[in-house]
Order: C-alpha cells, then sequence, then structure tokens
C-alpha cells in the first residue's frame, strides 16, 4: 500500500515531441504528488506538485494530470528539449508525516 | 533561495575512519531529512528531524549517527562503515507541516561516499 508505481522506466522522445511519464498508487491516505528531475551527479530538483482537488497543474512546458478515481497521476513535458534529458521520479506523500514514496523513476532521453 | 548545501561533495573513507557529512540551510525550514540514493534508484529515506528533534529513523544500522545542532544545520556521522554504504547521501528540507506547500522537499546536491 505504501508503493508508488512509475512507468516507463525509460523513455526515448525527439525534440519537440511530447514526453509522457506515469504513476499509480494504491494507498488513498496519499494527498500530496511532487514530480522531481534529476541530471546525473546532482541531487533531485522539485519540478512542480499537486494536490488531489485539482485535476491537472501547468507550469511552463510542464504538466501534471492527476485521476483520482483511477489514483494515477502522471507528467508531460511539452516541446521536449534536450537539456530535459533526466532522471524523473514521482513520488507521493500522507497529510501526518514527512515520508516521501518515491517511484522507481524513469529516464528521459531527448533526441536532438 | 531554495538553497541547501552539502560538504563534501565526495569522500573516500576506509572501513574503519569516523567521518561526518554535513547539510545547511537558511530557508527557516523545520523539517531537514537524510537519504542515501543508490545508482539508478530512487532516495532512499534514512532519517527525519523535526523542529530539531529525530522524527523518524527507518531502521538505519547504527554505523549512522544522525544529529541536528540546530535548525539550520544537519550532520550525519559515518563509522565503521562497510563498503555497501557507498552511494550519494542527500539532505533536504522542508517547512514542515501538514498542508501540500509545506511538504515541499528541497534536496541539496549530495555527498558522494565511497567506502574502501
Amino acid at each position: 500500500q505504501q508503493q508508488v508505481k512509475q512507468s516507463p522506466q525509460s523513455l526515448i522522445v525527439q525534440k519537440g515531441g511530447i514526453s509522457i511519464i506515469n504513476c499509480a498508487y494504491e494507498n488513498t491516505a496519499f494527498d500530496y504528488f511532487p514530480w522531481y528531475q534529476q541530471f546525473p551527479g546532482k541531487g533531485p530538483a522539485l519540478l512542480i506538485a499537486i494536490r488531489p482537488d485539482v485535476s491537472e497543474k501547468k507550469e511552463g512546458r510542464f504538466t501534471i494530470s492527476f485521476n483520482k478515481s483511477a489514483k494515477q497521476f502522471s507528467l508531460h513535458i511539452m516541446d521536449s528539449q534536450p537539456g530535459d534529458s533526466a532522471t524523473y521520479f514521482c513520488a507521493a506523500s500522507r497529510e501526518y508525516g514527512n515520508k516521501l514514496v518515491f517511484g522507481a523513476g524513469t529516464i528521459l532521453r531527448v533526441k536532438s | 533561495d531554495t538553497e541547501v548545501t552539502q560538504t563534501p561533495k565526495h569522500l573516500v573513507m576506509g572501513m574503519t575512519n569516523k567521518k561526518s557529512l554535513k547539510c545547511e540551510q537558511h530557508m527557516g525550514h523545520r523539517a531537514m531529512y537524510w537519504y542515501k540514493q543508490k545508482a539508478k534508484k530512487p532516495p532512499e529515506l534514512m532519517f527525519v528531524y523535526s523542529y530539531e528533534k529525530l522524527s523518524i529513523n527507518e531502521s538505519v544500522p547504527s554505523r549512522f549517527s544522525p544529529e541536528c545542532p540546530n535548525s539550520s544545520l544537519l550532520n550525519l556521522h559515518l563509522h565503521a562503515l562497510q563498503p555497501e554504504d557507498s552511494a550519494l547521501y542527500l539532505c533536504a528540507s522542508s517547512q514542515g507541516g501538514r498542508g501540500g506547500d509545506l511538504r515541499e522537499q528541497y534536496f541539496g546536491p549530495g555527498t558522494r561516499l565511497t567506502v574502501t
């Protein structure tokens, strides 16, 4: 019940295309869903986050879509650029407590 | 400014050494975290300090000893480590509390630890 399942494991997208990464969870107590971007040798950087009271949140080229009934959320990267090539982690946490449960990660490569 | 700093950037230590990792944030955050990250894996939570008190220990071996001297600083003391402890050690901080934004965690760049 603590797991967050992330797919795909790796993704190759052409420059200018849309990158889509999906996550699914079981624990209905989760109410905060962030996405992190990590470049090699660096720490994860908070990209965008959503709460279940909204179905979509957009920041620049990055959009989170959230489906509460399906217990799924996804990250869309519009107009993907080679500089977006990184590992992306979805995560979830409960209202009480500070623990983030991470997905396994998706390695994104954007080909120029 | 959402910066968390960590020192050193790289550390090589023998199995009998004692060393410490340091983490600092000046965002007024009241929760601080240590994570361990192996290659191609997500970060694994080790410890959480909330208002300078240890609130979560994820059954971490006693050869890792955390310390929170004040609200801005977090240390991780290392002793008698094993080669399998080689990893990227990440520090993070958040405002603390229950609301969504209060739980946003900001990570430092990490310390790359190699145990020989």
